[in-house]
């Protein structure tokens, strides 16, 4: 089983610029999570989706940062206009359901992101 | 308020040894699940053992077992017979019916 896809490794950008990361999850799973990990630190979640539609955006800095999983499949993270601050690695896991504890997420290879 | 407490930012072991990495958690919720994963230096979290809050015995997956102290609110993760590829960051991370929170991780480091 193929597990969660992400691209690019690794971005280096300058600060007011753009970016973009995608993700695909694992095949069947109806959840998608985007971390953000700051260097010493654990996972943040920034948005997480049931199929196409988004259950939590809470934590997402939104004058700044778009999310959308299009069909219900991919998913895409914006970051506009990029801050110094935003330089971390960003995760996106998915898993198979959302309203039970046991659900257990799986993670993709992350996105190593470097704003200068 | 910190809902996981990673009290050891770094661990080292003898290979072959076992080793306990702690973890405690802040819950009023007698629902929650409690999830460990290894985060080795490519980056990708991998997900290692579960236990939920109304689970009679400790979870255990080969190697990895969680010490499970319910009254003490700890979760504590063994790992048996270490091996040089045990070297990682491990977090530990609790559900209630909220989005996963993670700790902010041990690392360990495995001595041959």
């Amino acid at each position: 089983e193929a597990g969660v896809a992400q691209s690019p490794r690794y971005k280096i950008i300058e600060k007011r610029q753009s970016v973009a990361f995608w993700c695909n999850p694992i095949s069947g799973h109806a959840t998608l999570y985007w971390y953000q990990q700051i260097l010493g630190q654990g996972p943040k979640l920034l948005i997480q989706f049931q199929n196409n539609g988004v259950v939590d955006d809470s934590q997402l800095p939104k004058d700044r940062f778009s999310a959308e999983r299009l069909k219900g499949v991919d998913s895409t993270l914006k970051i506009q206009p990029a801050k110094l601050e935003d330089s971390a690695v960003y995760l996106c896991a998915s898993s198979l359901r959302l309203a039970d504890l046991t659900d257990t997420q799986y993670f993709g290879p992350g996105t190593r992101l470097t704003v200068l | 308020a910190q809902k996981i407490t990673q009290t050891q930012p770094g661990m080292f072991v003898q290979e072959k040894e076992a080793v306990t990495l702690d973890c405690t958690y802040d819950t009023s919720d007698p629902s929650y699940g409690l999830f460990w994963y290894k985060q080795p230096s490519s980056g990708e979290m991998i997900f290692l053992i579960y236990q939920g809050s109304y689970d009679q015995q400790n979870a255990t997956e080969g190697r990895y077992s969680l010490n499970f102290q319910k009254a003490r609110k700890s979760a504590n993760l063994v790992i048996s017979a270490s091996q040089l590829g045990d070297s990682a960051m491990y977090f530990c991370a609790m559900r209630e019916r909220t989005p996963l929170v993670f700790g902010k991780g041990t690392r360990l480091s495995v001595i041959a």
